[in-house]
């Protein structure tokens, strides 16, 4: 299973710009990556998946890298409710398996 | 719509018991997968049904059995209980089951004690 690396913990502040790194050099070419966050108490939340090109949705932009081994995840303006931990995945074609990893805990400030 | 349902919320049970938790998927989602999270920890996938068959399974003993029924909910029974496998056990569910591009739901999760 391709692995992915993210830093532990970041903080921002409220209303601010989010860049959440990830790195997976080892992402085959069918490999979608993947981002979910996992606010306290509750299960992980689906935030946005691309494979090649970036992506918007309205939730937050995905931008790869050209050569796919790294991407970022970007929230445009952090609010308290962004607080949670941000996991970045690999995930294979063909399945529904997701490999997390420990993820990046972000806190946001007022 | 409703979202991925779980029952019980919580549960605590003694080593050496079993124990059932349930998952009532999205409707009209035929892929039902299962993830055990320990505290400090990201989630773990168990299992994957897709339209009743196994799809995959992650690295967990056999102590750990699952089941999908017609209606598509979910069943996950650990047998043999290990004060290790407290933790808190989620469900996802999908439309497809079978494509990267797929957007998977979580339920909230049951938290299993054990003493």
């Amino acid at each position: 299973d391709a692995k992915t690396t993210q830093p532990n913990s970041m903080e921002s502040n409220e209303e601010e710009p989010v860049h959440l790194p990830c790195n997976h050099s080892t992402i085959s070419g069918t490999d979608y990556i993947h981002w979910y966050r996992q606010l306290p108490s509750q299960g992980p939340e689906y935030v946005i998946h691309g494979l090649t090109s970036n992506v918007n949705n309205r939730m937050a932009s995905l931008a790869i890298a050209e050569d796919r081994k790294s991407s970022t995840l970007i929230l445009h303006r952090a609010t308290l409710r962004d607080a949670a931990v941000y996991y970045c995945i690999l995930r294979g074609y063909n399945t529904d398996k997701l490999i997390f990893g420990t993820g990046t805990r972000l806190q946001v400030f007022p | 719509d409703a979202g991925v349902t779980q029952s019980p919320t919580h549960l605590i049970k003694t080593r050496g018991q079993q124990v059932t938790l349930r998952c009532s998927p999205i409707s009209g989602h035929k892929s039902v997968s299962w993830y055990q999270q320990v505290l400090g920890q990201g989630p773990q996938f168990i299992f994957q049904y897709y339209e009743k068959e196994e799809r995959g399974r992650g690295n967990f003993p056999d102590r750990f059995s699952a089941r999908q029924f017609p209606n598509y909910s979910s069943e996950l029974n650990v047998n043999a209980l290990l004060l290790g496998d407290s933790a808190l056990y989620l469900c996802a569910s999908s439309r497809l089951g079978l494509a990267a591009a797929n957007e998977q739901f979580f339920g909230p999760g049951t938290r299993l004690t054990v003493l």
